[in-house]
């Protein structure tokens, strides 16, 4: 079983729609977990981190976390042609320091 | 305000020579992580700093890799000699700390010829 799991797509949505991005993780104890945003060509982009179980909302993304299940996911509303892109979840196992392991991303395609 | 600075952006080499990455954290930040990324392993954490001393260095492929930190504000990766297979984007990332959000530079697009 890989530590951090995702679906690697190509998920498409229509613009306007809301897209959902969903990782699995393996190590129970893990404490951080980010979502970054990697356009073709570019370098990984800082998108939402969260921490605790539950919603965090910052703008049209809102990152969700259930430690029980342990799975994390990303909603983006009202999706923009712009947000197609790879998205990485990437998980801080514990007692691992600062080490992050990314999932292999999932690729967001949305059509105008 | 800067972001991690990261050279050359470009590398195109022959096999056998010796090749530095280098890479300037954010200023004020502590943990400096370096990764390499390619299509078949995805994002792999290769080592990290924090307050420039080698925490986690069991990513590095293997002893032609190194990696060093002297100051806050500077770091390199060398690979000698290099390898075809050790084509890849490599990645600088600082944060504030161990378990802080981390900010990637542009990247180096290395390839071994």
């Amino acid at each position: 079983q890989k530590e951090v799991e995702q679906n690697s797509g190509p998920l498409s949505v229509p613009e306007g729609a809301i897209a959902s991005l969903n990782c699995t993780y393996s190590d129970r104890g893990s404490q951080s977990f980010f979502w970054y945003r990697q356009y073709s060509g570019k370098s990984p982009e800082l998108i939402m981190f969260i921490y605790s179980n539950g919603d965090k909302e910052d703008g049209r993304f809102t990152a969700q976390l259930n430690k029980a299940s342990q799975y994390v996911s990303l909603l983006i509303r009202d999706s923009q042609p712009s947000d197609s892109a790879t998205y990485l979840c990437a998980v801080n196992p514990a007692g691992q320091g600062g080490k992050l392991i990314f999932g292999q991303g999932t690729e967001l395609s949305v059509k105008p | 305000d800067a972001g991690v600075i990261q050279s050359p952006r470009h590398e195109v080499t022959e096999m056998g020579q010796e090749v530095t990455l280098r890479c300037k954290p954010i200023s004020g930040h502590n943990s400096l992580f370096w990764y390499r990324q390619t299509m078949m392993r995805g994002l792999e954490l290769l080592i990290y700093f924090n307050n420039n001393v080698p925490i986690d260095d069991s990513g590095m492929p293997e002893d032609r890799f190194s990696a060093k930190m002297p100051n806050a504000s500077f770091s390199t990766l060398k690979i000698q000699p290099s390898e075809p297979r050790d084509s890849a984007v490599y990645f600088c990332a600082s944060s504030l700390g161990r378990s802080q959000p981390q900010h990637f530079g542009d990247g180096t697009r290395l390839s071994i010829l």
